[in-house]
C-alpha cells in the first residue's frame, strides 16, 4: 500500500492564480482532511469529507473548495492564490466512525505564493 | 470548540534521559480521544500514542506513556530512556469521536542531544 499520497510536492504559484493539490489514499477510508501547517503552529482543519460527496468545513475554509467523487480522491483547490496561502499542506485519511481512528497524513505539500 | 494549550515551546535533553512534554485542553464532548503526533525534521506526521477518553488506565507504547488526568483535562507524554530518533516537534491532538477532527496544539520542539 502507498498510504496517503499528494502531489506535488512543492508548488510556487503567483498571486491570484489558481491549482489544485492532489490527495489520494489506497486504504479504503472514509474520512478524509486537509489541514495546513504555518511557521510555528500546528495544524488546522481545512476542509474534511466523511465519504464520497459529502464535505464540509473546517476551521480555515476560507480561500479553499474541495469535492469528493471517489473514496480514493480528495482534491484542494485554490481559486486565487494569496501570499497568506503560503504554508504547507496535509492531506489525512482514516476508517472514520465513532472509534478515534488513527488518522494517516501524506508527506504535505510546501507551497509558496509571491 | 476544543483547545489546546502545549505550554513548552522548546526542550532539550540528553540522549538516555527521561523528557515529559505537557498538555493540556478544553473540550465539551463526552465521547473524544487523544493523540500525540511527532512530526521530524523529514515533516511527516507520525502517531506517537493514542488515548480513550473512557479509560482510565494510561496508554503506553514502548518508551511512549502518558499520564492522562481526564479531570484535569492533561495528557502529558513521557518519553523513557530518550533517543537521537526522538528529535522532532510533538503535536498534542484531541479528537471527537463523532466529528473525527484533529485540533493541534502548537507543539513542542524537543532536541535529544548526544
Amino acid at each position: 500500500n502507498a498510504g496517503v499520497t499528494q502531489t506535488p510536492k512543492f508548488q510556487v504559484l503567483k498571486t491570484g492564480q489558481s491549482m489544485t493539490l492532489q490527495c489520494a489514499q489506497d486504504m479504503n477510508h472514509e474520512y478524509m482532511s486537509w489541514y495546513r501547517q504555518d511557521p510555528g503552529m500546528g495544524l488546522r482543519l481545512i476542509h474534511y469529507s466523511v465519504g464520497a460527496g459529502i464535505t464540509d468545513q473546517g476551521e480555515v475554509p476560507n480561500g479553499y473548495n474541495v469535492s469528493r467523487s471517489t473514496t480514493e480522491d480528495f482534491p484542494l483547490r485554490l481559486l486565487s492564490a494569496a501570499p497568506s496561502q503560503t504554508s504547507v499542506y496535509f492531506c489525512a485519511s482514516s476508517l472514520g466512525g465513532q472509534g478515534g481512528t488513527e488518522q494517516y497524513f501524506g508527506p504535505g505539500t510546501r507551497l509558496t505564493v509571491t | 470548540a476544543q483547545t489546546v494549550t502545549q505550554s513548552q515551546p522548546e526542550m532539550s535533553v540528553q540522549e538516555a534521559e527521561t523528557v515529559t512534554l505537557s498538555c493540556t485542553y478544553d473540550t465539551s464532548e463526552s465521547n473524544y480521544y487523544l493523540f500525540w503526533y511527532k512530526q521530524p525534521p523529514s515533516r511527516q506526521m507520525i502517531l506517537v500514542i493514542r488515548q480513550e477518553a473512557y479509560k482510565q488506565q494510561n496508554a503506553t507504547e514502548n518508551r511512549f506513556s502518558v499520564n492522562f488526568q481526564k479531570a484535569a483535562k492533561s495528557f502529558s507524554l513521557k518519553i523513557s530512556d530518550s533517543q537521537l530518533g526522538d528529535t522532532a516537534m510533538y503535536f498534542c491532538a484531541p479528537l471527537s469521536g463523532g466529528a473525527q477532527k484533529l485540533v493541534f496544539g502548537q507543539g513542542t520542539r524537543l532536541t535529544i542531544n548526544p
